[in-house]
């Protein structure tokens, strides 16, 4: 099992909403990350838990809130979003945890915030 | 400050040519050099890589060209088919800074059939 599984595929939610995305993976890998792309853009990096610890927190604003229950799982925590947080938001793995090698990325979930 | 540049923006093949994508560096602290293609409602997928201590690295139809002195890199296709239109990404990841990856803008593929 080479996938990483990312759900909702496709969230809507209010400003004064709170929602979470989650994300899955069983390739053993040890470091997973939250990425956020915008239409047409390259990803940028918001999170990245090493062994099941946030290691890199990307100054992102306290609206997101990320966990990682196990090895396996990751969840974004959504509350109180703007319209501009509006965008397609990726999960990936990789198996090294010295960073942003062979990344594995899960297809996303495309985000809109009313 | 885009530390990775990538040209060109569009780029539109004919079947069976060659695509050339180019990524220019400024940062030498970078370490490992990733390309990513991306599908419409899915997520980057990892092409090929390549370290600074290689030339060039090829991949079934997919090859990296790298020159260290000019701080260039290339992804070529070979054979370009239409299964290859696609948003190409290249990246550089810093040696330090929590090993970051910095992206280019990325290359939108069209390959004609």
């Amino acid at each position: 099992d080479t996938e990483v599984t990312q759900t909702p595929k496709h969230l809507v939610m209010g400003m004064t909403n709170k929602k979470s995305l989650k994300c899955e993976q069983h390739m053993g890998h040890r470091a997973m990350y939250w990425y956020k792309q915008k239409a047409k853009k390259p990803p940028e990096l918001m999170f990245v838990y090493s062994y099941e610890k946030l290691s890199i927190n990307e100054s992102v604003p306290s609206r997101f809130s990320p966990e990682c229950p196990n090895s396996s799982l990751l969840n974004l925590h959504l509350h109180a979003l703007q319209p501009e947080d509006s965008a397609l938001y990726l999960c990936a793995s990789s198996q090294k945890t010295g960073y942003h090698e062979k990344l594995f990325f899960g297809s996303g979930t495309q985000l809109s915030v009313l | 400050q885009q530390q990775v540049k990538q040209s060109p923006q569009s780029l539109i093949v004919q079947k069976g040519g060659i695509s050339i994508i180019n990524c220019a560096y400024e940062n030498t602290a970078f370490d490992y050099f990733p390309w990513y293609q991306q599908f419409p409602g899915k997520g980057p997928a990892l092409l090929i890589a390549i370290r600074p201590d290689v030339s060039e690295k090829k991949e079934g139809r997919f090859t990296i060209s790298f020159n260290k002195s000019a701080k260039q890199f290339s992804l070529h296709i070979m054979d370009s088919q239409p299964g290859d239109s696609a948003t190409y990404f290249c990246a550089a990841r810093h040696a330090g800074n929590n090993r970051k990856l910095i992206w280019g803008l990325g290359t939108s593929l069209a390959v004609n059939p």
